[in-house]
């Protein structure tokens, strides 16, 4: 079976550029949560959705939004991008949204000029 | 405020040379400890979870165990291969959201 598969594989943009991430989960999962990696730390944890509904919100600016389709895919957007936004952008999914195990993307990387 | 720490922040080993990484948790109602292998620049690759503490959970060469207060993963006779960064992530209370440590880069030399 397909992993999570996400794209742009990478992307340099300049600031105050807007940026789309895609994300597609593993087949039958239905919860994505999106992280962000900047360099020589862990991921912290932006967004969680579960059938189409925002289940959690980490601690990221207005500037971030996302939303996930009925086929479970989802998009990450962010406006208005600062240099401080470079980093992985790693998408994770799960069959639900509390307990079970995430799986991870092999990421997008950003670069802000 | 949930945490996680993992030390060491670096670790290198020579072939064969069994050690273990710490993962220290302090989070509200734990509902799941999992680890992680990361290889530069791409995502993270599931390894474990677990559950409650006494759990153990073994993969070739690794053996993942939990208490109430840390859990620890232990490499024994590692090989080059086994050169990664080593995630721990703990799951509290009525939330997805991972709480991630920083991470313990392991180098192993031939």
């Amino acid at each position: 079976d397909a992993g999570v598969t996400q794209s742009p594989t990478h992307l340099i943009k300049t600031r105050g550029q807007h940026v789309t991430l895609r994300c597609s989960p593993i087949s039958g999962h239905k919860s994505v949560s999106w992280y962000q990696q900047v360099l020589g730390q862990g991921p912290q944890f932006i967004f969680q959705y579960y059938e189409k509904e925002e289940r959690g919100r980490g601690n990221f600016p207005d500037r971030f939004s996302a939303r996930q389709f009925p086929n479970y895919s989802s998009e990450l957007n962010v406006n208005a991008l600062l240099l401080g936004d470079s980093a992985l952008y790693l998408c994770a999914s799960s069959l639900d949204s509390f307990t079970d195990t995430q799986y991870f993307g092999p990421g997008t990387r950003l670069t802000v000029l | 405020e949930d945490q996680v720490t993992q030390s060491p922040e670096a670790l290198r080993l020579q072939e064969g040379e069994s050690s273990s990484l710490n993962c220290s948790y302090t989070v509200s109602g734990l509902r799941g400890l999992f680890w992680y292998r990361q290889d530069p620049g791409k995502g993270p690759e599931f390894l474990f979870t677990l559950y409650s503490a006494g759990e153990e959970k073994e993969k070739e060469r690794l053996k993942a165990t939990l208490t109430k207060k840390e859990s620890f993963l232990h490499i024994t006779a590692p090989k080059p291969e086994d050169s990664a960064t080593y995630l721990c992530a703990a799951l509290p209370g009525n939330t997805g959201k991972l709480i991630f440590g920083q991470g313990t880069t392991l180098q192993v030399k031939p």
